[in-house]
């Protein structure tokens, strides 16, 4: 049964910080792994999909990282703004679906 | 830009009474998930659906949810009777063959 950890659960910066959103997963056997962002009261929006085979993905601002053997997943956020607050989730894609509590991100102008 | 449909968007509803939810998927894809998602915490999967086809419904309570996707396009999902606990945000996602999901606006549910 796949168990996946964000850390941290909630994380407040000044606008223009990098920062770096942790992911862990304890079953390693997925075939991509999927970055998401959910506003309060709203759907979750697609951010980045790695596929197994991949180390990175990259769109814009965000690079998402890969370790499968590790169980590891980084998703970095270049140059932070506040339309960048949001929970964010990471969802590894196996047999099971499952998510991640989340980090809860706010940046401060 | 195609995008997941859902309805109704929010349900307020007394305990021991029936509630369905209906999604509308992005048109070509045939793999449908069905999501539960508690505040503050991660979406749980309850269904997925392969075109007609379930194929992981582990984590249905199916004494009282049932899922449907009759002609592999839309599907229902109903709750009956609904209990208090049943209060959380309804999601439904669409995917092509284990690629991206594309999650709809959701349902709140809220059971009195």
């Amino acid at each position: 049964k796949q168990e996946v950890t964000q850390i941290p659960a909630a994380l407040s910066v000044p606008e223009g910080e990098n920062l770096v959103l942790n992911c862990s997963f304890t079953d390693s056997a997925i075939y991509n792994l999927q970055w998401f962002r959910q506003d309060p009261g709203k759907g979750l929006t697609s951010l980045l999909l790695i596929q197994s085979s991949q180390r990175e993905q990259t769109s814009g601002r965000l690079n998402a990282s890969l370790d499968k053997s590790s169980g590891r997943s980084t998703l970095y956020i270049a140059a932070s703004q506040p339309g960048d607050s949001a929970t964010y989730l990471c969802a590894p894609g196996d047999n099971d679906m499952r998510f991640g509590a989340g980090t809860r991100l706010t940046v401060k102008p | 830009e195609a995008e997941v449909a859902q309805s109704p968007r929010y349900k307020i509803t007394e305990k021991s009474q029936a509630v369905a939810f209906w999604c509308d998927p992005i048109s070509g894809h045939a793999t449908l998930y069905w999501y539960r998602q508690i505040l503050g915490q991660g979406p749980e999967l309850l269904v997925q659906f392969q075109d007609e086809s379930v194929v992981d419904d582990s984590q249905l309570p199916k004494d009282r949810f049932s899922a449907e996707r009759l002609k592999g396009v839309d599907s229902t999902l109903k709750i009956q009777p609904a209990e208090l606990g049943d209060s959380a945000m309804y999601l439904c996602a669409s995917s092509s063959n284990q690629e991206t999901q594309y999650f709809g606006p959701g349902t709140r549910l809220l059971v009195l």
